[in-house]
């Protein structure tokens, strides 16, 4: 079936503005993950969905970042006012709940003038 | 301490050698460990898992665990230069931390040289 589905691919925006990043999971997974990697960096974790709960919301960096889910589909990452140290590409996951593997879709590449 | 450590490398190795990856990881609760390739500019992709502490093979791959150590590793026999990435461990289940949530380490950056 489908991947895991994240737009856009690519976004430039200026400093100080808003921007959406939109993850669609795997038909069927009930949990989804937001990561961000910066440039030659590891992942970092940011929140956690099980459902359209977020009970783990502790890795989002500032107040200016936020996310949702709408039931076991869609889920999308704001930020606002927009810095320069945003600037990575962001990742979504999504599992099943029989297991713990999660499968990553293609990024959005995030990029703050 | 950090809670998954690898070594960044690049770690260099002849066409079809075998390339070891190492892993070490803080909690003592961890459950469940992962190894993701993560190709340039690319999304990591899923190459093994494993629970129980011992060897698990898949193809050219064996992912080892030992618990007690608190280590896990990866090796890749019969290197090819289309290996070249970056190999990223990943840590779940740990006792201080959301059981759902992956910690992943930074990485370790293989070169398969022709």
């Amino acid at each position: 079936g489908a991947g895991v589905s994240q737009s856009p691919s690519n976004k430039v925006t200026e400093k100080g503005k808003d921007v959406e990043l939109r993850c669609d999971p795997i038909s069927g997974h009930t949990a989804l993950y937001w990561y961000r990697q910066r440039l030659g960096q590891g992942l970092e974790f940011l929140i956690y969905f099980q459902g359209n709960s977020a009970p783990d919301k502790s890795g989002l960096p500032s107040d200016r970042f936020s996310a949702e889910r709408t039931g076991e589909s869609v889920s999308t990452l704001t930020i606002q006012r927009t810095q320069q140290e945003d600037s990575a590409v962001y990742l979504c996951a999504s599992r099943t709940g029989g297991t713990d593997t999660q499968y990553f879709g293609p990024g959005t590449r995030l990029t703050v003038l | 301490q950090k809670e998954v450590e690898q070594n960044s490398g690049p770690l260099s190795v002849p066409e079809g050698a075998i390339a070891s990856l190492n892993c070490t990881y803080s909690d003592r609760g961890s459950q469940s460990f992962f190894w993701y390739r993560q190709y340039s500019g690319k999304s990591p992709e899923l190459i093994m898992f494993i629970y129980s502490n011992g060897d698990k093979e898949d193809g050219r791959f064996t992912a080892q665990l030992n618990k007690a150590s608190q280590y896990v590793s990866l090796l890749i026999r019969d290197s090819q230069p289309s290996d070249s990435a970056t190999y990223l461990c990943a840590v779940n289940g740990g006792s201080g931390s959301s059981g759902d949530k992956l910690t992943f380490g930074t990485g370790t950056r293989l070169a398969v040289r022709p």
